[in-house]
């Protein structure tokens, strides 16, 4: 069975300074994982995704992810955080091998503060 | 270009009646899922779907069942509302592989009282 953590339920940065949102995973074949962001009142959208190739992935509106397997982690990274980042993010996964069976974490609150 | 619809987007029950969430996308997508959030739960997977006809369970499928007869449409019925479905229901689609990124709607409100 696959599984998807994401140890933070809320993470604060100053606007400026770098941020991280944790996301580690578990899958018997290889992972296809992904991040989603969420705002206020609003459905899903898709940020990046890591299928295979570079373990560092860049995604949208600056964000980028890296792909560890010794840890089986995918963390989310932004290098300067802004206001407008603040949002509920979500680290998904799924096993290449498996078709369709996406299986999303509880979610991280991302609070930037100016 | 609509992309993924879902109705209604707010509904109130009572506990025992039965309603059908409907969702729709316009993109071709063979993949279609329905997914529930709660809150400090994230999204969970009820239902989700590969292709017209064939249909699977996700994490949570209990109370719930779905039917996929053509490629657009994957609507999610629930036959006696409890008050544990209260929830928020999204409704999402997606092609697989290198071009896989799930598309949601905007979501559906249930509350059952």
């Amino acid at each position: 069975a696959q599984s998807v953590a994401q140890p933070e339920d809320q993470v604060n940065v100053a606007e400026g300074n770098p941020l991280t949102v944790k996301c580690t995973y578990s899958v018997s074949g290889n992972p296809y994982l992904f991040w989603y962001v969420q705002y206020p009142n609003r459905g899903l959208q898709f940020l990046l995704k890591y299928i295979t190739g570079d373990n560092l992935v860049k995604g949208s509106y600056g964000f980028e992810a890296e792909f560890n397997k010794s840890q089986t982690s995918f963390h989310l990274k932004k290098p300067s955080a802004l206001v407008s980042d603040s949002a509920l993010y979500f680290c998904a996964v799924r096993d290449g091998g498996s078709q369709g069976n996406l299986i999303f974490g509880k979610g991280t609150k991302l609070s930037v503060k100016p | 270009n609509a992309g993924v619809t879902q109705t209604p987007k707010f509904r109130i029950l009572k506990i025992g009646q039965s309603m059908t969430l409907q969702c729709t996308q316009d993109m071709n997508h063979n993949y279609m899922y329905w997914y529930r959030q709660d809150p400090g739960m994230g999204l969970k997977l009820i239902y989700y779907s590969v292709g017209a006809g064939i249909t699977d369970k996700g994490e949570v499928p209990n109370g719930y069942n779905v039917s996929r007869s053509t490629t657009e449409d994957f609507p999610l019925r629930l036959e006696l509302a409890a008050p544990s479905q209260t929830s928020v229901y999204f409704c999402a689609s997606s092609y697989l592989g290198r071009n896989e990124k799930l598309f949601f709607g905007s979501g559906t409100q249930l509350s059952v009282l």
